[in-house]
Parts: C-alpha cells; sequence; structure tokens
C-alpha cells in the first residue's frame, strides 16, 4: 500500500539557518511526489513536485529511489517559511489514490 | 483568480443527523476530489471524480457518505448519519493536470 511518513511532527529553527524536512514513501513503482504547504489562516497549496525540478522560495528537494525520501531544504530559513509542510505521492496509474503525509510544522524563529 | 469554492465553511451538528458539503470547483477542472483531515493529521483522500465519474472512492465509508458530481461541475458531500468520529476539516480541491488546488475547507463539529 502506498504509504507517506514525516517523521518530525514539529521542526524549530533559526531564521538563516538551513532547514530540512524529512518525507519517506513507500509505493510499488514510480510514484510522483509533492511537497504542499499551509500558511497560517491560508489554503493548503502546492509548493513543488519532483518531475518539475525547480526550486520554489528557495526551497528544493530531490527524490531519491534508492531511499524511497523526497527531503524537503531550504539553505537560509526565513521567518516567512513558517508553516505547515505536507507531503504528498501519486501514482502513476489513472485512479491511484493520492497519500498526504501526516505533515511537519515548520517554526522559524527570529 | 480563480478559486474553489466551499460551503458551509462551519457546521455544527448532533449525531444521527445529514449533513451535507458543497463544492465548486475552479472553471475547466475535471478532476474533482474530496478530502478528509483529522486533527494532526494529513488529508486523506475519500473519493476522487473525473467529470462527473467517480475513480476512486476506495476509502470513503459508503454506509454513511455519499458523493455526487451529477453535471461534472460542482459537487455535494454527505454524510447520513453523522457520528462523533466524522468529527473534522472537509476539504475539497480540483485540478487540470497534476496540481490540485483546495478549498478553504468546511469544519464539522459533531456533538
Amino acid at each position: 500500500a502506498q504509504r507517506v511518513t514525516q517523521p518530525e511532527k514539529l521542526l524549530s529553527v533559526f531564521k538563516g539557518a538551513p532547514v530540512e524536512l524529512k518525507c519517506n514513501y513507500s509505493y510499488s513503482g514510480s510514484p510522483e511526489l509533492f511537497w504542499y504547504v499551509q500558511y497560517s489562516r491560508q489554503r493548503l497549496q502546492l509548493l513543488l513536485r519532483h518531475i518539475s525540478r525547480e526550486s520554489i522560495k528557495g526551497f528544493t528537494a530531490d527524490l531519491n529511489k534508492g531511499e524511497t525520501s523526497f527531503h524537503l531544504k531550504k539553505p537560509f530559513a526565513q521567518e516567512e517559511d513558517s508553516a505547515m509542510y505536507y507531503c504528498a505521492l501519486s501514482g502513476h496509474n489513472y485512479g491511484q489514490n493520492f497519500v498526504f503525509g501526516p505533515g511537519t510544522r515548520l517554526s522559524v524563529l527570529p | 483568480e480563480a478559486e474553489v469554492a466551499q460551503s458551509p465553511r462551519y457546521k455544527i451538528t448532533e449525531k444521527s443527523q445529514a449533513v451535507a458539503f458543497w463544492c465548486d470547483p475552479i472553471s475547466g477542472h475535471a478532476t474533482l476530489y474530496w478530502y478528509r483531515q483529522i486533527l494532526g493529521q494529513g488529508p486523506e483522500l475519500l473519493v476522487q471524480f473525473q467529470d462527473e465519474s467517480v475513480v476512486d472512492d476506495s476509502q470513503l465509508p459508503k454506509d454513511r457518505f455519499s458523493a455526487e458530481r451529477l453535471k461534472g461541475v460542482d459537487s455535494t458531500l454527505k454524510i447520513q448519519p453523522a457520528e462523533l468520529g466524522d468529527s473534522a476539516m472537509y476539504l475539497c480541491a480540483s485540478s487540470q493536470r497534476e496540481t490540485q488546488y483546495f478549498g478553504p475547507g468546511t469544519r464539522l463539529l459533531v456533538l
């Protein structure tokens, strides 16, 4: 069964420090991985997807199929990065479940 | 910018009552999703529509939950009868390709 795990419920870092939010997945095949973000009082929104290989708001994520991981990284955290981050997985086959992880709350301290 | 609309935003109901949620996706988005998000957890997919057809309802508790998208545009999710454990945020999302756009959600409290 498809599954996404995010081991940290809460991650606190100081402004300017590097940040890494961990995501591991289980899927028998080649899934598509996403990071979604929810800022305070805003809707859940897409941050980035592995297939596009782009950097959004300074965040990057690399799909490591050997370790089945898709960790989210940013070299210098900003206070406005404080939010709830969800890793998600989608199978390529039509009708595959879209599965979210439990989320990690990132708090960037001044 | 077009957004997904949901109503009501909040709903308080008593156990065993019926409750319904409405979602209006972004115009032109063929795919519509309903999620349930329990406090402290990630969203859980309940049902996925492609136009008016259900393509995945494997996680929908079909004894009490139903969903429809009759004309392939807006959608309704119903719970009858509601149970205490149904208290959660119900999110709707729509997509044209891979990116899902989420609505603000309906927070349900069952007393």
